[in-house]
């Protein structure tokens, strides 16, 4: 079946500076590749997501990049602010059905 | 405009004891899911239902049983719970073909004892 790896665990950043999170899957046949951002006692919230048939996308200070060919995909904040502390998770899966998340990251952000 | 919801917020139970997780959803999604949470394991797929009157095994379904007898609402029970079921558990809804995104419930915290 899928699965997923997600790097770092955690990962601490000076305001300001960009985070990058990795992810890798191992189904071929994964085509959506959602992005979640889960803050303290709530559920996670979508931030971005790709589909296998665009290499980029971005919103604002995040983007995301796939690599098909590697199956990776990574996001990327710059400009990083207090408020994106939280708990992140990629996420694979064919067509929404059976998504199989990531481990999360930790981000925390320093003033 | 609700979202998702899930209720009770918090529970605990003795081992052996059984219960029903109730999620509902308001935004006449096709698709609903059950997730737990662990610490350092992400979330795991339990079970998932495609329509009303239809449910599919995830991930880890052994120990739960789900129900959708209804197209905004998704049950899931523990017939009888073990302390291995300590754990966040998390509803989530989604259009399903026509939209992949899934919108998260805010979440049961179930520990067994």
């Amino acid at each position: 079946g899928e699965n997923v790896e997600q790097h770092p665990s955690t990962l601490s950043v000076q305001e300001g500076d960009s985070a990058v999170i990795k992810c890798t899957y191992s189904d071929s046949a994964s085509n959506y590749f959602p992005w979640y951002k889960q803050e303290l006692g709530k559920g996670p919230q979508l931030i971005i997501d790709i589909r296998s048939n665009v290499g980029e996308k971005k919103d604002q200070r995040i983007a995301v990049t796939l690599n098909k060919t590697a199956k990776h995909f990574s996001l990327h904040i710059t400009e990083t602010q207090p408020e994106d502390s939280a708990v992140y998770f990629c996420a694979a899966s064919i067509k929404g059905f059976k998504t199989i998340f990531g481990a999360g990251t930790r981000l925390f952000v320093k003033a | 405009n609700a979202g998702v919801t899930q209720t009770p917020k918090f529970r605990v139970l003795k081992t052996g004891q059984s219960m029903t997780l109730l999620c509902a959803q308001d935004m006449n999604h096709e698709y609903m899911y059950w997730y737990r949470q662990d610490p350092g394991m992400g979330l795991r797929l339990i079970h998932y239902s495609v329509g009303e009157g239809t449910t599919a095994k995830g991930e880890v379904p052994d120990g739960y049983n789900v129900s959708r007898l209804k197209k905004q609402n998704f049950l899931l029970g523990l017939e009888s719970a073990a302390p291995s079921q300590t754990s966040v558990y998390f509803c989530a809804s989604s259009f399903g073909e026509t939209g992949y995104e899934q919108y998260f419930g805010p979440g049961t915290r179930l520990t067994v004892t």
